[in-house]
């Protein structure tokens, strides 16, 4: 079974770079998460999507950052104008419905915004 | 605004049981209480959850209080590869997941 697959792994750009990650979940999920891990801050959760639709994204920290979820199988992040202080790992996540049920993760973009 | 409160690490022998604490006294009703744990240049990783009663699995144990206001992650026999950042973790009815710091466990041969 694939799980979540995020591209790319690394990525490192100049600022004021347009960024964009990547993430396909596991067919079937009905939910979609974009968290941000540094060491100051921990795991953030950024935004989430049920049914491919935006239900929370509170977690976004500025008007640069914009994500996407044009289908069920795919799903983008997107920075615009990127920024030092962005630099961080990104992970994408996806669940089934329901409070009871894991979600599974991808092993992260790590992003240096240079 | 994370719900749940870790010690920030542990060490532990290995083969020896760890016990890992959580509290989280404004649990409502229906969180269920999730455990992830994160390796190194890895995504977190799903462990075990529950609701009210105790639970087990292949990889550990869950504890739940009686209040529901705390928990405990057991793995019954620590081995070098779980070492690792424990993530206690309550999950809403919409669907949220609060992370908290976790708890960064050190395994010693």
């Amino acid at each position: 079974d694939a799980g979540v697959i995020q591209s790319p792994r690394h990525e490192v750009t100049e600022m004021g770079q347009e960024v964009t990650l990547r993430c396909k979940p596991i067919s079937g999920h009905d939910y979609l998460f974009w968290y941000r891990q540094t060491m100051m801050r921990g795991l953030e959760l950024l935004i989430y999507f049920n049914n491919n639709v935006p239900i929370d994204d509170s977690g976004m920290p500025e008007d640069r950052f914009s994500a996407k979820m044009p289908n069920a199988s795919f799903s983008t992040l997107k920075i615009q104008p990127s920024e030092p202080r962005d630099s961080a790992v990104y992970f994408c996540a996806s669940s089934f419905w329901g409070n009871n049920q894991p979600q599974h993760f991808g092993d992260g973009t790590r992003l240096s915004i240079l | 605004d994370a719900k749940t409160t870790q010690p920030n690490s542990m060490e532990s022998n290995e083969e020896e049981p760890v016990h890992l604490p959580c509290n989280h006294s404004t649990i409502s009703g229906t969180d269920y209480i999730h455990w992830y744990r994160q390796l190194p240049s890895q995504g977190p990783e799903y462990v075990i959850h529950g609701l009210t009663s105790n639970v087990n699995n292949r990889m550990a144990s869950l504890a739940i209080a009686e209040d529901r206001k705390s928990s405990t992650l057991i793995l019954h026999r620590a081995t070098l590869r779980d070492a690792a950042v424990y993530y206690c973790i309550l999950r809403d009815n919409f669907n949220k997941f609060y992370f908290g710091s976790g708890t960064k466990l050190n395994v010693k041969p």
